[in-house]
């Protein structure tokens, strides 16, 4: 059974940094072809792809956040990590992670945690 | 950065009718994945690779497109199917979510 579950601070003060948390289980991200990926969402908006780690630690980030993303990973503890520095209010939104395979197995973010709700506010 | 447009953006459809979603690609994709989401949770995937259902979805809703245009269709639109739609692309990063299109029942 694949299950995920995201934790974040909550609230957080403008030109701080976020750090979320993704803790799972059911897979492990030292086998060939996982991944976690990590996917926000403002109040009332749409979803905004963030950022991808791999099993073999592979990383990927939406380019429209320009250098402020870091994804990273602890295998052994069955978690990974997404730090953005210098949040603003803009930042304001339900962050989720979700499992992703390589292609050709059940698609895209085929398990997602049930998300953090993240306020950036001063 | 290959953009999703999803049209319409809203609608409402009766018991029984037929609906169909579209999301047009500004570059050509290799699949589309769908997936739905209620108020207040988390998204569910919906279809994959463009055709196929995930677990669990109701085989009145099909998938299907190539290139740049793809859609989503529901045989017989239920009250259960109301919801918001979104298409994803995982052709090239970064990945990219359409805007979304929500489903009202009439």
């Amino acid at each position: 059974q694949v299950t995920l579950k995201e934790s974040g601070p909550g609230i957080l003060q403008p030109s701080q940094t976020l750090s979320l948390t993704c803790t799972f289980s059911g897979f492990s991200l030292s086998t060939y072809g996982m991944g976690v990926g990590w996917i926000r969402q403002p109040s009332g908006k749409g979803l905004e792809w963030l950022a991808n780690i791999w099993w073999d630690d592979d990383k990927y980030y939406n380019p429209s956040l320009k250098n402020r993303l870091t994804i990273s990973k602890d295998t052994s503890n069955n978690q990974a990590f997404l730090k953005i520095t210098n949040v603003d209010t803009a930042d304001t939104a339900t962050y989720y992670c979700a499992r992703i395979r390589v292609p050709g197995y059940n698609g895209p973010f085929d398990y997602w945690g049930q998300g953090v709700m993240v306020t950036v506010s001063s | 950065e290959i953009v999703l447009t999803q049209s319409p953006t809203t609608m409402a459809a009766s018991p029984g009718e037929k609906v169909t979603i579209t999301c047009r690609a500004s570059s050509s994709v290799s699949y589309m994945h769908w997936f739905q989401q209620k108020s207040g949770t988390s998204p569910k995937p919906w279809i994959y690779d463009t055709s196929k259902l995930a677990s669990g979805v109701p085989d009145r809703f099909s998938g299907s497109g190539s290139g740049t245009s793809y859609s989503l269709t529901i045989s017989s639109m239920e009250a259960e199917d109301a919801a918001t739609y979104y298409c994803l692309q995982r052709s090239s990063y970064p990945y990219t979510f359409g805007a979304g299109t929500k489903l009202e029942l009439k």
